[in-house]
């Protein structure tokens, strides 16, 4: 199984620049998550997905956009890239129950997309 | 305040020794409680999880929440070269997604 799958792995952008990171799951996962992983910082959320056609604000949404058409797929875009959109990005999926109780399930990550800004 | 805080060490053992990995946590609506394991240059993969209070054994590794002092550790005995990762902790309300906490760097020296 692929997992979940992120291109680019490497990227360098020129200040003003955009770029879209795209991120694709197979194990039909309903939960998909944007995170960013600065040196020292651990993972801080970016934006999230509880399923197709609905997205919500993380911790650090600002100069992201995210769009959510299927299950499978949850790219990120950057417009505007600046120095502090440095960092290592990462892809995520889950299953979580959406009964309205509380639950959580195992996340799977992928293997990241290093973007420098420069 | 984070709501997750870790220590990012890193930390330097040498092989077979017992490491204690430990993380606090303000928001008093965490129920679950994960740790994760990452390589060099590779997404995080899901090591230890925990509801509420109390351990949980798996081979090596034991996992410990105490919600009384909003304290979460990882105990990592006969420590080996291999374990050498970053160990990021993670809370988790039940509503919306993992908060992490920075991960502490792990060295086991052979």
């Amino acid at each position: 199984n692929a997992g979940v799958t992120q291109t680019p792995k490497f990227r360098i952008l020129k200040i003003g620049q955009s770029m879209t990171l795209q991120c694709t799951q197979d194990m039909n996962h309903n939960y998909m998550y944007w995170y960013r992983q600065d040196p020292g910082m651990g993972l801080k959320l970016i934006y999230y997905s509880v399923g197709a056609g609905i997205t919500d604000k993380g911790e650090v949404p600002n100069g992201y956009n995210v769009s959510r058409s299927t299950t499978e797929d949850f790219p990120l875009r950057l417009e505007l890239a600046a120095p502090s959109q440095t960092s290592v990005y990462f892809c995520a999926s889950s299953y979580r129950l959406t009964s309205g109780t509380s639950n959580t399930g195992e996340l799977f990550f992928g293997e990241g997309s290093r973007l420098t800004v420069l | 305040q984070k709501e997750v805080e870790q220590d990012p060490g890193p930390l330097s053992v040498p092989e077979g020794a017992i490491v204690s990995l430990n993380c606090t946590y303000s928001n008093s609506a965490f129920q679950y409680f994960m740790w994760y394991r990452q390589y060099s240059r590779k997404g995080p993969e899901l090591l230890m999880y925990t509801y509420s209070s109390g351990n949980k054994e798996d081979g090596r590794f034991t996992a410990q929440v105490d919600k009384s002092s909003k304290y979460i550790s990882l105990f990592i005995r006969d420590s080996q070269p291999s374990d050498s990762a970053t160990y990021l902790c993670a809370a988790d309300t039940g509503r919306r997604a993992l908060t992490f906490g920075s991960g502490t760097r792990l060295q086991v020296q052979p």
